[in-house]
């Protein structure tokens, strides 16, 4: 019963650098998301994808890449990361098909907890 | 714009009683769904409740129960018979348009309650 497996759990970067955050889930969903935790905000959605090759933006896309070649892995890239993007990373999954409520829910990992100097 | 506040940074209730976490919300749309999401310090985010802007009744899910008065914006979540596990940062969200209606969930979350469960 693995579900949403996000790696790594905890990263540290420099300004500047390019790194990618891993997430896969086992449970076949059609929908993939990122979203990004703030203190005192609550989720923020970076990026989704309703299926394999298609993504779309959210609401704080910027400096952020994602690709998805397959059902399972949805990975996101920083290219050059900047101070801004200290937050901890979530990475979501949601049937997308089944009752109305059952394909709606959203299926979260653990999240990744990234730090940039 | 659609707008989640939960005014409550954080609160704290005795094991066995009960607590309500506020949530508010601002649309423009007469269809909407509103969903409750515990988030334990593992990190998780874990589903609770949802409460669609239509139904005609408030939405229950064993302990959890969402106090819906659409009137006044409000979706607060009540937690009956507190338990230590139920210790957690909770979550507000709100998606436009109906469950049925398609495409990917969008949703948009509040800021957090901390609860804290005192033995």
């Amino acid at each position: 019963n693995a579900g949403v497996t996000q790696t790594p759990k905890f990263q540290v970067l420099k300004t500047g650098q390019s790194m990618t955050l891993q997430c896969a889930q086992d449970m076949n969903h059609e929908y993939m998301s990122w979203y990004r935790q703030d203190p005192g905000m609550g989720l923020r959605l970076i990026h989704y994808s309703v299926g394999a090759g298609i993504t779309d933006q959210g609401e704080v896309p910027n400096g952020y890449n994602v690709s998805r070649s397959t059902t399972e892995d949805f990975p996101l890239r920083l290219l050059s990361a900047a101070p801004s993007q200290t937050s901890v990373y979530f990475c979501a999954s949601t049937p997308g098909q089944g009752d109305p409520l059952a394909k709606n829910i959203q299926y979260f990992g653990a999240g990744t907890r990234l730090s940039v100097l | 714009a659609q707008k989640i506040t939960q005014t409550q940074p954080g609160m704290f209730v005795q094991e066995k009683e009960a607590v309500t976490l506020d949530c508010t919300y601002d649309t423009s749309d007469p269809s909407y769904g509103l969903f409750w999401y515990k988030q334990p310090s593992s990190g998780e985010m874990i589903f609770l409740i949802y409460q669609g802007s239509y139904d005609q009744q408030n939405a229950t899910e064993g302990r959890y129960s969402l106090n819906f008065q659409k009137a006044r914006k409000s979706a607060n979540l009540v937690i009956s018979a507190s338990q230590l596990g139920d210790s957690a940062m909770y979550f507000c969200a709100m998606r436009e348009g109906l469950l049925f209606s398609g495409g990917y969930n969008k949703l948009i979350f509040g800021a957090g309650t901390r609860l804290a469960v005192h033995p």
